[in-house]
């Protein structure tokens, strides 16, 4: 079974432009989750999809930073136009639904460098 | 002050020692606790879950919960280079999701 995928693994771009990530979680898993970790600082959460509800976006960190899981499949991360703190490395997780147990399955993340 | 504090490291111990890993944290709140590894360049996996205080064991591996002093642990027995990695403790509300909250990660190396 395939686990959790994110691509690009790694993207570069300048300050202002767009960046679009994307995650695919496990087969069947409604949780889907955004995570992301900046340099020097802890794993933050971003927001959670229940199927193709956004459940909490409270994470958020303002409103350069669209979410989107049409279909209640893959998700998309779009940051526009992106600035030098968004750099990081962005997790995606999955887990089924009421499973509320922390175990979150992460991909491998999708490091994004802004120049 | 963040809301959960791990010792970033890195702890270098020898094949087949002890390792005791811990955070502790500020939010009286907390229900649930676990324990993520992650290896360089991946995601972070479960290794221990544990609810409210007490110790769960799986293993080598021991959870140990004391709310009273906001403080967990983890130890790894007869550890094994191939424990060599970064360790993050992460909590959550009881009515929160799996939003969790990390601490940074404290990095072990196992050497041979």
């Amino acid at each position: 079974e395939a686990g959790v995928t994110q691509f690009p693994s790694h993207s570069v771009i300048e300050k202002g432009q767009t960046v679009t990530l994307r995650c695919d979680p496990i087969s069947g898993h409604d949780n889907l989750y955004w995570y992301r970790r900046v340099m020097g600082k802890e794993i933050k959460f971003l927001l959670h999809f229940v199927k193709e509800s956004k459940q909490d976006e409270s994470g958020m960190p303002n409103n350069r930073f669209l979410a989107e899981r049409t279909g209640g499949t893959y998700s998309t991360l779009k940051v526009q136009p992106a600035e030098l703190e968004d750099s990081g490395v962005y997790f995606c997780a999955s887990s089924q639904a009421g499973r509320n147990t922390g175990e979150l399955f992460f991909g491998e993340g999708s490091r994004l460098t802004v120049l | 002050q963040k809301e959960v504090e791990q010792d970033p490291g890195p702890l270098s111990v020898p094949e087949g020692a002890i390792v005791s890993l811990n955070c502790t944290y500020s939010n009286s709140a907390f229900q649930y606790f676990m324990w993520y590894r992650q290896y360089s360049r991946k995601g972070p996996e479960l290794l221990m879950y544990t609810y409210s205080s007490g110790n769960k064991e799986d293993g080598r591996f021991t959870a140990q919960v004391d709310k009273s002093s906001k403080y967990i642990s983890l130890f790894i027995r007869d550890s094994q280079p191939s424990d060599s990695a970064t360790y993050l403790c992460a909590m959550r509300l009881n009515n929160a999701g799996n939003m969790l909250t990390f601490g940074g990660g404290t990095r072990l190396m196992v050497k041979p």
